[in-house]
């Protein structure tokens, strides 16, 4: 069965919007999520790296005041896109796990979120 | 830096074989492979690590030539179910993070 949990799986707003995304592990506490964000038939680029309880590390390029995300607790990290705009579109992708070479991360089922 | 994924599309007649490469420019500390199917999450197939090595999963095999900085994925006498996208995860800096291919779409027909 599912290891990580995410939700909603689809979301539909309007411009303007701030949205909000759960990730949950299920069967094993993470202190770290990784969050990715997919473009159709493109690959997985990781936004940003949760970590429980302090702040999260963002990739180059992406706005940390746009992705607000927050590990409250060893099982849940959320990500909220803040006034959303139409080029936020995206296949949103969280995971847990893989905070060690030899572990595997474990991916969310994702949130296909359109922006009208 | 983001690893290079060859071939960027392959077409199988099921019980055929096919390889996928994942190349990187960079010294590489462990290599993770997942297939990905339409609208879903990828779903993990391997890990390789430092220090080269060869796993297997059912059918599908991998291996992590290090001095190459290469990792190659096969198929061995594909079913329909191999279908999909099929990503390396590379990492780099020995700090969890994965850079990903851009991925392989495999198509079994019978």
């Amino acid at each position: 069965g599912a290891v990580v949990s995410q939700h909603p799986s689809r979301v539909i707003c309007k411009s303007g919007t701030s949205v909000k995304i759960e990730c949950r592990s299920l069967d094993f506490q993470a202190t770290t999520m990784f969050w990715y964000r997919q473009f159709p038939k493109q690959s997985l680029m990781l936004m940003a790296t949760s970590n429980e309880g302090s702040k999260a590390t963002y990739e180059q390029g992406v706005e940390k005041d746009k992705f607000l995300i927050n590990h409250a607790s060893l099982t849940l990290s959320t990500l909220t896109v803040t006034s959303a705009h139409p080029e936020d579109s995206s296949f949103y992708i969280c995971s847990a796990g893989g905070t060690a070479s030899n572990q595997p991360q474990h991916f969310g089922d994702g949130t296909r979120l359109s922006i009208l | 830096q983001q690893p290079v994924q060859s071939p960027q599309a392959v077409i199988l007649r099921e019980g055929e074989d096919a390889v996928i490469n994942c190349s990187s420019s960079k010294a590489l500390y462990s290599v993770h492979w997942y297939r990905q199917k339409h609208g879903e999450a990828p779903v993990f197939l391997m890990i390789l690590l430092k220090g080269g090595e060869q796993k297997g999963h059912e059918k599908i095999s991998a291996s992590f030539n290090e001095k190459k900085q290469q990792s190659s994925l096969y198929l061995t006498a594909s079913q329909l179910s191999y279908s999909g996208t099929y990503f390396c995860g590379t990492e780099i800096t020995n700090d969890y993070k994965l850079s990903f291919g851009a991925g392989t779409t495999v198509t079994v027909r019978a």
